[in-house]
């Protein structure tokens, strides 16, 4: 079985910060990470994805993650968040036979 | 625009009644999977069909039911509703029979409220 948990729900940071939300996972196989992030009233987007390819993955916006197999992890970065970066972020887990799991979702705020 | 398209975008019922919720995949994705998104349980995954066929079962109340049509869209059948049901309902579509290597393409939702 695999679980996802993120490191606070809610994350707030200054215009022109440094963004960082954290993911750890479990997973018995191989894993295939996501990064969806949902604008309000909105579904939930894609930000960027991980295939067992380059361990580090750029994804649109501006944000990139970094799998790192031996902290379990798939951290969600930005160098400098700007205001619509506003939202909320799900990391999401899948392997081989496996359906997708989300984890709780952390919110961004964006202080002027 | 993610290709998805969900309708109705609200909806407001009783307690007991009975609602249905549409879902037309992106052209092309075989694949529709139904999640319940709630402020308590955040994002459940409740049934994926796959070309007409239950492919998996989720966290689906037996009160829920859904089918996929020849033409791929799909419905999800909410029944008994019940005050826990309201919630945010999204749809979301994917080409391949298995998701775990292609991401999903999520509709912007039913938000379903039962009074």
């Amino acid at each position: 079985a695999q679980s996802v948990t993120q490191l606070g729900s809610h994350v707030s940071v200054s215009e022109g910060a440094l963004v960082l939300l954290r993911c750890n996972y479990s997973s018995s196989v191989p894993p295939y990470l996501f990064w969806y992030v949902q604008y309000p009233n909105q579904g939930l987007q894609l930000l960027l994805k991980y295939t067992s390819a380059a361990t580090l993955v750029k994804g649109i916006n501006g944000f990139e993650a970094e799998f790192k197999k031996s902290e379990t992890s798939f951290h969600l970065t930005k160098p400098s968040a700007h205001m619509s970066d506003a939202a909320e972020y799900f990391c999401a887990v899948s392997a081989a036979g496996q359906n997708f799991v989300f984890g709780p979702g952390t919110r961004l705020s964006v202080l002027p | 625009d993610s290709g998805v398209t969900q309708t109705p975008k609200h909806l407001i019922t009783a307690t007991g009644q009975r609602v249905t919720l549409r879902c037309s995949p992106r052209s092309g994705d075989l694949s529709v999977y139904w999640y319940q998104q709630s402020l308590d349980q955040g994002l459940q995954f409740l049934i994926q069909y796959y070309n007409g066929e239950e492919r998996a079962k989720g966290n689906i109340l037996e009160r829920f039911s859904a089918q996929q049509f020849p033409d791929l869209h799909s419905e999800l059948n909410l029944s008994s509703l019940e005050l826990g049901d309201s919630a945010l309902y999204f749809c979301a579509s994917s080409g391949s029979p298995s998701s775990y290597n292609s991401p999903l393409h999520f509709g912007n939702g039913t938000r379903l409220t039962v009074t």
